[in-house]
């Protein structure tokens, strides 16, 4: 079974750009959660989506948006980006339910410049 | 909402040695508590997760200990290897709240 994709692996965007990040979870995943991971600051969790519906969100700002498309699919987009916005962002998916195990993908690396 | 402390942030033991870290955790009804491994340039991987009802459990040099009533758990890794050395981070979630990750401990086993 193919595991979590995330696409692009890395990119450079500038300051003030937007970015998009790409998840296909795991076959038969249906629950899809964004991180964002940085040297210091460990996974911080951004946002959780389940049947299309965001169902967890973290403390990020309104530049930080996502979505899940009905084959499960998700994407997260960075608007108007700044430097402190270069992480690794990794994307889990899980099957629904308590006690799930979450599965990452390899993550997107985002330099901002 | 959850908070996950984890200690110690870095940890450096003999090869062959014990290693155990900590994390405690704030909300009482947590239920379900992971351990993820993150090797270099690589994603975190579970290694091992209890839950509430258990207290200890064990996957052959790696154990986790549960302690609701102190609100902490604890991961211990025994005859430690080069291959151990690693990033490593606990997490809490109650039911389908989100996973709260601590801060991660390195660990670097000394040949």
């Amino acid at each position: 079974k193919a595991g979590v994709t995330q696409t692009p692996r890395y990119l450079i965007k500038t300051r003030g750009q937007q970015v998009t990040l790409s998840c296909s979870p795991i076959s038969g995943h249906r629950s899809v959660s964004w991180y964002q991971q940085t040297p210091g600051q460990g996974l911080q969790f951004l946002f959780e989506y389940f049947s299309e519906t965001q169902r967890n969100k973290g403390n990020f700002p309104g530049r930080f948006s996502g979505r899940q498309f009905s084959n499960s699919r998700s994407e997260m987009n960075v608007s108007t980006l700044e430097l402190g916005d270069s992480a690794l962002y990794l994307c889990a998916s899980s099957l629904p339910g308590q006690g799930r195990t979450i599965y990452f993908g390899e993550g997107s690396w985002l330099t901002v410049v | 909402g959850e908070n996950v402390e984890q200690h110690p942030s870095t940890l450096s033991v003999q090869e062959g040695d014990s290693a155990v870290i900590k994390c405690t955790y704030s909300d009482s009804a947590s239920n379900y508590f992971p351990w993820y491994k993150q090797e270099l340039g690589k994603r975190p991987q579970l290694i091992i997760d209890i839950r509430s009802n258990v207290g200890e459990k064990k996957d052959q040099r790696i154990a986790v200990t549960l302690n609701k009533t102190a609100k902490h758990f604890s991961l211990h890794i025994t005859e430690t290897q080069p291959e151990d050395s690693a990033v490593y981070f606990c997490a809490a979630r109650f039911g389908n709240e989100k996973l709260t990750f601590g801060t991660g401990t390195r660990l670097t086993i000394i040949p």
